[in-house]
């Protein structure tokens, strides 16, 4: 059962542009939003994250928006930079004591110049 | 650098044989998680050790177990390897036993079974 989801295994953007990935979920008992960034043989590291008290968070060029009703959020990179080229994971703690994280399949972000 | 240290990077073995992933958390974490993931897939979730002791678990094989020693540091053993358990997994740590922002992860073991 994915309660995380991404469907958008790539995207493609040019530099100075803006970058949106979504990511959608199954479980409304979720409160807590995280996006990870991976790059190749790397682990993923936490880039930004969003409460459910909140409908929008940012952080510099990072904003993650959250749309309970829709279960939808989305992150956006704007002005979209060449090093922003990863894999980006959108995922939430489980709700049975938060002890792990459900990830969504990830997006693979290509910032052509 | 996360300050998760996982041995090896890369490991190459054949089907049917047992391999052992280590993992060192971050100074001081007490909770460790191990994830694969698998090529093109997102990132599932193995099993959680706390202090020691297991604290949840996913979707884990049988033919796979983990465990947690006294210094904190993990072991996951692979047996009876498949060509489908080629991937990569991840260990990450985390001091509250949460996996909000406290959450890091290490490089990661590159298994590949042939």
């Amino acid at each position: 059962d994915q309660q995380v989801k991404q469907n958008s295994p790539s995207l493609s953007v040019q530099e100075g542009r803006i970058s949106i990935l979504n990511c959608d979920y199954t479980n409304s008992m979720f409160d807590y939003f995280l996006w990870y960034k991976k790059y190749p043989a790397e682990g993923p590291t936490f880039l930004i994250s969003i409460s459910s008290i909140k409908d929008k968070n940012e952080d510099g060029r990072f904003t993650v928006f959250l749309n309970k009703s829709a279960k939808h959020l989305s992150l956006h990179i704007v002005p979209s930079q060449p090093g922003d080229s990863a894999v980006y994971f959108c995922a939430a703690p489980s709700i049975q004591g938060a002890q792990k994280l459900v990830f969504g399949q990830g997006t693979r972000l290509t910032i052509n110049p | 650098d996360s300050g998760v240290t996982q041995t090896p990077k890369h490991l190459i073995t054949a089907t049917g044989q047992r391999v052992t992933l280590r993992c060192s958390p971050r100074s001081g974490d007490l909770s460790v998680y191990w994830y694969q993931q698998s090529l093109d897939q997102g990132l599932q979730f193995l099993i959680q050790y706390y202090n020691g002791e297991e604290r949840a678990k996913g979707n884990i094989l049988e033919r796979f177990s983990a465990q947690q020693f006294p210094d904190l540091h993990s072991e996951l053993n692979l047996s009876s390897l498949e060509l489908g358990d080629s991937a990569l997994y991840f260990c990450a740590s985390s001091g509250r036993g949460q996996m909000n922002t406290e959450a890091f992860f290490g490089q990661g073991t590159r298994l590949t079974v042939v």
